[in-house]
């Protein structure tokens, strides 16, 4: 079985500020992580993924997160957020297969001008 | 454009009515999903098609029917609704056995009112 937990529902961060978005995961197996970005009216889209090698993930828009195994944390961070990155922001774990994607229950991220 | 395209955009539906939600992807991926995202909540995977076999999410009302007529289409059939279905439904797809770690594409999805 497979979890995902992220802790804050809502981050609200003034523009230029740096943010941090928290994901923990529990799997009995090796993992592959996701973040994915949600902006209003739209589906999701990719952001960055971890699938194995280096623990410091780059992804599109300047963000990046940080695989720690021994924390089982997958957070997503920005040095300097913009008014564009307002979204919603889901982490997801797989372990191999379709049917075994587990995403988290999401975290609003609003950036005050 | 994200290579998933979702019609419609907005249905508005009463418990009666019976309609039909349709995805197509372009990408050329071999699986495709339905996705139903709530209010604080999870995603929630409801049915996924690819072209080894198709996976049904037990706690999926038989109100809800999906179709698979091929690799690029996909349909959720509606019929009895409850308002409590009321949602964003998402199509998805993916392209699997390519060690991409299940990279799933999203369409823009269609939000249902069930009145």
């Amino acid at each position: 079985a497979q979890s995902v937990t992220q802790l804050d529902s809502q981050v609200p961060v003034f523009e230029e500020a740096p943010v941090e978005l928290r994901c923990n995961y529990s799997s009995s197996v090796s993992v592959y992580l996701f973040w994915y970005v949600q902006y209003p009216n739209q589906g999701l889209q990719l952001l960055l993924k971890y699938l194995s090698g280096s623990t410091l993930v780059k992804g599109i828009n300047g963000f990046e997160a940080e695989f720690n195994k021994s924390q089982t944390s997958f957070h997503l961070r920005k040095p300097s957020v913009h008014i564009s990155d307002t979204a919603e922001y889901f982490c997801a774990v797989s372990g191999g297969g379709y049917q075994k994607v587990t995403f988290g229950i999401g975290t609003k991220l609003q950036v005050i001008p | 454009e994200t290579g998933v395209t979702q019609t419609p955009r907005h249905l508005v539906m009463g418990m009666t009515n019976k309609k039909s939600l349709k995805c197509e992807q372009h990408l050329g991926h071999n699986a495709m999903y339905w996705y139903k995202q709530s209010a604080k909540k999870p995603l929630e995977l409801m049915f996924v098609y690819s072209l080894e076999e198709r996976v049904e999410n037990n706690s999926v009302p038989s109100r809800f029917s999906p179709e698979c007529p091929n690799s690029s289409h996909l349909f959720l059939h509606l019929h009895t609704l409850q308002p409590e279905d009321s949602a964003l439904y998402l199509c998805a797809s993916s392209l699997q056995g390519k060690g991409e770690g299940e990279k799933l594409f999203f369409g823009s999805g269609t939000q249902l009112s069930v009145l």
